[in-house]
Parts: structure tokens; sequence; C-alpha cells
């Protein structure tokens, strides 16, 4: 089966520019997931999805950052304005259902902010 | 509030012995707890997993054992090979519901 797709792969842009990521998760996984891993440090949930609906977003900078799965599928986050401390990979992953089911990743957007 | 934690931050391992690789948990609602394999460039990949009704989980060469008392679980790697040289995150949830991620242990295998 064709995995999680992300793009784009590189980003470097401005603090205070805008940028949007994009991904499509595994055919007829349900749940998405948007992470934010830092370097050094494991990765931190950003905001879950079940089909096209918010499930956790307790943990996004809502000010900044915003994200949507239209007909529930693909999702695109997007950050405005960006900071330095927006420094990070972006992960997407998906999941057949919510519980119990393990995460499948993408291969990341790694964002650098100057 | 780191409530995953990998307090090694790298282990070096020769061809063909065991890797064991620790994570611990502060939470005593978790009762899934997965493995993470992850190299560079790359995001990380599925490994192994365990609920919190068992205590082990075995596939191919790696296990994964669980210590709900001592809020412990590690992975076990054996024989180790240079292709296992990578970072693995342990990652813990309650009810399947979000996932808390430790910050990794860089392993090493030395050929």
């Amino acid at each position: 089966e064709a995995g999680v797709a992300q793009s784009p792969r590189y980003k470097i842009i401005e603090k205070r520019q805008s940028v949007a990521f994009w991904c499509n998760p595994i055919s007829g996984h349900a749940t998405l997931y948007w992470y934010q891993q830092i370097l050094g440090q494991g990765p931190k949930l950003l905001i879950q999805f079940q089909n096209n609906g918010v499930v956790d977003d307790s943990q996004l900078p809502k000010d900044r950052f915003s994200a949507e799965r239209l007909k529930g599928v693909d999702s695109t986050l997007k950050i405005q304005p960006a900071k330095l401390e927006d420094s990070a990979v972006y992960l997407c992953a998906s999941s057949f259902r919510t519980g119990y089911s393990p995460l499948h990743f993408g291969n990341g957007t790694r964002l650098t902010v100057t | 509030d780191q409530q995953v934690k990998q307090n090694s931050p790298s282990l070096s391992v020769q061809e063909g012995r065991i890797s064991i690789l620790n994570c611990d948990y502060t939470n005593s609602m978790f009762d899934y707890f997965l493995w993470y394999k992850k190299y560079p460039a790359e995001g990380p990949t599925f490994l192994i997993s365990i609920s919190s009704i068992k205590d082990k989980n075995e596939d191919g060469r790696f296990t994964v054992f669980l210590n709900k008392s001592a809020k412990h679980l590690s992975l076990h790697i054996v024989p180790s090979q240079p292709g296992d040289s990578a970072v693995y995150f342990c990652a813990a949830s309650a009810n399947g519901n979000q996932f808390y991620f430790g910050t990794g242990t860089s392993l090493t295998v030395i050929p």
C-alpha cells in the first residue's frame, strides 16, 4: 500500500511569512495527525482529525497555526505568521481508526525559519 | 511535562548481540505503547506495539516488554544488525488517543 505522502520536503522562509504543508494519508485511514518535531525532541501532537472533524487541537497555537481536512482525506497545515521557534520537522501521520491502532508517518517537511 | 522518557540518548552494541532500549512513563492511564524506528530524513516507522493487558509481545527479532508496576517498557533486538542503526522512539497513549513520544535513543550497531 502507498504510504503517507507529504509535500514539500523542505521549506525555508523568513519570519513573519506564511507557509503551508500538505498531507495525503494512507487510503482508508480515518484518523489523521499533524506532529511537530523540534531537533532533539520527540514528536509533539498539534492536531488530530477523525474523518474531517477535529478530535484534539489542544496543543495547536491557534493564533498562528491552522489546519483543515476537507472531505476527510487530504489535509493542510498552515503557519501565518511564522516565528523562528517554528523551525522543526512537521510530520503527518494516519491510522486506520482512532484507538489502539498504530500511527503511520510520512517523511515530514523540514521547515527553517530565518 | 514529559510523560514519556527515554533516559539514554545513545547506545552502541556489537553486531549479533542484544540491544535493549528503555522507556519510562509517568501516566498510569497509559494502556497502549508503541516503538518506532527512524532513519535520517525519513519519518518514524512503526515497529511493534503492546497493550496493557500483556506484558510481552514478540515480532521476529523484536520483543517489547511491559512492566506496569514500574511504568517501564523495553525493546529487545536480538540479534542486532548494522541495519538496525537508527533512532528509536517509544510512544504511549491512553485509550488509543493522544500519543506521547519520548525523546529517542540513537542505536549504533557496530559490525
